[in-house]
This record gives C-alpha cells, sequence and structure tokens, in this order.
C-alpha cells in the first residue's frame, strides 16, 4: 500500500514570495504522484502529476514540483505566490499497477497581501 | 478537457430520510469511479471503487448498507446515503479516470455538502 504524509498543515506566505509545500510518500512499488489543489467547497482541480521521465514537472498556474526517488520527496513550489494561489493543496500518490489514489492530510496555504 | 459532474452540489434532508448523489462523466466513458469523504478540514477518504456493471468495491470501515453505490452506465454513478443521520453530515467528491488508466490522471467532481439536520 501508498502513503503520503504532508508536513504542513498551513503555510502562510506573503504575497509574490517563493513558497514549498512538502510531500513524502511511501511506496513498496512503483508510484504515479500528484498534486491536486481545492477552492473552498469544490472539488479537486489537478495541478500536475509525475509519471515518468523527468522529475521535474511542470503544472499549471506556474506551479512546478519535483520527484525526489531518494528522499520519497514530491515536494511542490512556486516562484511567487498570489492572492488567488489560497487554497488547500494535497499531494497524492498511487501505485503504477492500481486505481487508487491515497491522499495526505492537505496544506492549506494562505497568501498574505 | 475530462469533465466529471456531480449533482446536486448542495443537499439539506431531514434525519432518517435518504438522499442520492449522482456523479456522470460528461465527455468520456468511467468504467470505474471512486467516492471520496471529506471531513472539515480533512483529507480525502476513499470510501468504495464503483464499477460499471459489477457491485462497487468498499473500503474497510465504510458501511454497504448505508452507502449504497450504483454504477449502472459508463456515465453514471450514483451514491446512496440511506437513513442519513447527523453523522453522515460531510462533504463528498466523486472523481473517474478518463481513459481508464491512472497515468491519466484522476477528474473530480465539483463535491456535494451534505447536511442532515
Amino acid at each position: 500500500a501508498q502513503s503520503v504524509t504532508q508536513l504542513d498543515s498551513q503555510v502562510p506566505v506573503f504575497e509574490e514570495a517563493p513558497v514549498e509545500l512538502r510531500c513524502n510518500y511511501s511506496s513498496s512499488v512503483s508510484v504515479y504522484l500528484f498534486w491536486y489543489v481545492q477552492y473552498p467547497n469544490q472539488g479537486l482541480q489537478l495541478l500536475l502529476k509525475y509519471l515518468s521521465g523527468s522529475t521535474l514537472v511542470k503544472g499549471i498556474n506556474g506551479f512546478e514540483a519535483e520527484f525526489n526517488k531518494s528522499q520519497t520527496s514530491f515536494h511542490l513550489r512556486k516562484p511567487s505566490v498570489h492572492i488567488s494561489d489560497t487554497a488547500e493543496y494535497f499531494c497524492a500518490v498511487s501505485g503504477t499497477g492500481a486505481n487508487n489514489l491515497f491522499f495526505g492530510t492537505g496544506t492549506r496555504l494562505t497568501v498574505i497581501p | 478537457g475530462a469533465v466529471v459532474s456531480q449533482h446536486p452540489s448542495r443537499v439539506i434532508c431531514k434525519s432518517g430520510t435518504s438522499v442520492k448523489i449522482e456523479c456522470r462523466s460528461l465527455d468520456f466513458q468511467a468504467t470505474t469511479m471512486f467516492w471520496y469523504r471529506q471531513f472539515p478540514k480533512q483529507s480525502l477518504m476513499l470510501m468504495a471503487t464503483s464499477n460499471e456493471g459489477s457491485k462497487a468495491t468498499y473500503e474497510q470501515g465504510v458501511e454497504k448498507d448505508k452507502f449504497l453505490i450504483n454504477h449502472a452506465s459508463l456515465t453514471l454513478s450514483t451514491l446512496t446515503v440511506t437513513s442519513a443521520h447527523p453523522e453522515d453530515s460531510s462533504f463528498y467528491i466523486c472523481s473517474a479516470i478518463p481513459g481508464g488508466g491512472t497515468n491519466y490522471g484522476y477528474t473530480f467532481g465539483s463535491g456535494t455538502r451534505l447536511t442532515v439536520v
């Protein structure tokens, strides 16, 4: 089985500052990794995903993430955040041979004007 | 892109009644859909995997008789919360996999806020 740990439950950051949201995973098999964003009372929107190949993945809204197999991490970064980035961010993992997605507990990103 | 429509977005019901939530894939066929439950300020908990034409697979601890899942077509899965109680109040989200493989990513519905009074 897979599991995901998001160490930071809340991350406040000033507007236009860089941000990193941390994600570590555990799995005994090869994995696919995902980052999702959730705005209040809405479903989840895919930001980016790692399937294979280049370890640096670029997604929507200026976000990127780097897959580090040795550290079993998939941290999400953005060089300059906007007020509109305020939301809940979820890291998720699935085994390459399975359908189930396992979510982390989420990180609440608050961008301060 | 792939779109999953979930309806209703918000529902309030009386304790003891049943509520049906629909999840539709609008522009693709989904042999498998997933139902999640999200408590306030918490992560998503997978409740069950819905398979078209067969019985759903429930996660441990999820009551099959309380949360009835029907996946009668390739574009529609329904979740019925039977004899709802206040503790069933939650945010329910469905998802599907366009193309049938996880490498395509998962598309999520917009969620249903259920309040049982």
